[in-house]
């Protein structure tokens, strides 16, 4: 069955500081990978996807993610937080068969003004 | 705004009891999914509706049932409620003809008590 493992359950940083956060999925076909973003108390909100072509995705609020294939990685990336980032974030692959989103267990991000 | 519409926002239930939810799709949306998202866990697919039908489920018992109407619009019924069906549950939609991905709901809150 196809699976998404998040390796960071609670992610501290400072202002300014920069992020990655690691995504490893399982499956090794075709692949249509997010990442979400879940604000306190607010609805799981669409950072970025990838379907095809470049590898290298950018997003919303200056997030991007790099698709490395050989690693089965999708990991998400940001080079200077802010204190707004603080939220729930959850790597995502779309099923073989296109109907649902497998996720992560999510990685809580905090981050201190 | 999220685009989808749940409701209710919070609900508490007995155990034994049974529970409707309700969403309201994305305006040019046609595709309604189901997730059930347990605290410090990921979202979990139950299952899809597209066309009044529904085309795939998730691990989840025939407990949980579903609906959904000429309008796109979709219920979630859960009978014979248990302590361990308390999570947030998600309503997400999409249209099958783009690859926008998914819009979530904002969820309801099922407590069972």
């Amino acid at each position: 069955a196809q699976s998404v493992s998040q390796h960071n359950h609670h992610v501290i940083l400072s202002e300014a500081a920069s992020l990655e956060l690691g995504c490893n999925y399982s499956y090794g076909g075709t692949v249509n990978l997010f990442w979400y973003v879940q604000y306190p108390g607010q609805h799981l909100q669409l950072l970025l996807k990838y379907f095809s072509g470049d590898p290298l995705v950018k997003g919303i609020k200056g997030f991007e993610a790099e698709f490395i294939k050989s690693k089965f990685s999708f990991n998400l990336r940001k080079p200077s937080v802010q204190w707004s980032d603080t939220a729930e974030y959850f790597c995502a692959v779309r099923n073989q068969a296109g109907t649902a989103l497998i996720f992560g267990k999510g990685t809580t991000l905090s981050v201190s003004s | 705004d999220a685009g989808v519409t749940q409701s209710p926002t919070h609900l508490i239930k007995t155990r034994g009891q049974q529970v409707t939810l309700r969403c309201s799709p994305k305006s040019g949306h046609d595709t309604v999914s189901w997730y059930q998202q347990a605290l410090g866990q990921g979202p979990q697919f139950i299952f899809q509706y597209y066309e009044e039908e529904e085309r795939q489920r998730g691990n989840f018992p025939d407990r949980f049932s579903g609906h959904q109407f000429p309008n796109y619009s979709s219920e979630l019924n859960v009978n014979a409620l248990l302590l361990g069906d308390s999570a947030l549950y998600l309503c997400a939609s999409e249209n099958q003809w783009t690859d926008g991905g998914y819009t979530f709901g904002s969820g309801t809150r099922l407590t069972v008590v």
